[in-house]
């Protein structure tokens, strides 16, 4: 079946610092992926996507590739701010069923 | 971008008790609707998926008998967790997929805690 793996966390780092969280799957055929973020008191939210091999999703200064070779989506922002402290969640949703797997999530905390 | 909503926010409830949580898309159609459940640091779990006028799909160790789910228009599903117990307490998310949408997009409810003593 289909899995997504992220790194647990919590991760907690100074404001302009460099971000990676990682993400790798594992699925059948050739899923979507996204990252999903999750502020305080909030419902998810669709950070970006990729939906084919080798796409980039970018959104408020966050990027993810698509490696279809490493299986991996890892999540990068070159310098963060405090408001970017949420949990994110990677995901994959197979096409056929439009089902998401959500990775166990990575709380990231930004000090000043 | 497009909204969804859930009602209650919170909620508390003696234990043996029925309680309803309903989630509504504000401003799309959505022929699909997910209910999910997150445990405390831990990912959410996709509990199952409703189809407007159809009987929801429930993932293998769900009980369809306690959690039960309508999807009786294209705005509105219902979860019903009926004799709810301590062990029922948990946050649950719906997610609505509109109807025209070709890009696999769930929009998020913003949640409800169900605390049941």
């Amino acid at each position: 079946g289909n899995s997504v793996t992220q790194m647990e966390g919590p991760v907690t780092l100074s404001e302009e610092a460099f971000l990676t969280i990682n993400c790798t799957y594992t699925a059948t055929g050739y899923p979507s992926l996204f990252w999903y973020v999750q502020y305080p008191g909030e419902g998810l939210q669709l950070l970006l996507k990729a939906t084919k091999a080798d796409d980039k999703g970018s959104n408020k200064g966050f990027e993810a590739t698509y490696r279809k070779e490493t299986t991996s989506f890892h999540l990068e922002k070159g310098s963060v701010q405090v408001s970017d402290s949420a949990v994110y969640f990677c995901a994959l949703s197979d096409r056929a069923d439009e089902k998401l797997t959500f990775g166990t999530g990575t709380r990231l905390t930004i000090i000043p | 971008g497009a909204v969804v909503s859930q009602h209650p926010s919170r909620v508390i409830c003696k234990s043996g008790t029925s309680v309803k949580i309903e989630c509504r898309s504000l401003d799309f159609q959505a022929t699909t609707m997910f209910w999910y459940r997150q445990f405390p640091k831990k990912s959410l779990m996709l509990m199952a998926t409703s189809n407007e006028g159809s009987k929801a799909t429930y993932e293998q160790g769900v009980e369809k008998d306690k959690f039960l789910i309508n999807h009786a228009s294209l705005t509105l599903s219902t979860l019903t967790v009926t004799s709810a117990h301590p062990e029922d307490s948990s946050f649950y998310i719906c997610s609505a997929l509109p109807g025209l949408a070709s890009s696999y997009e769930q929009y998020f409810g913003p949640g409800t805690r169900l605390t049941v003593t």
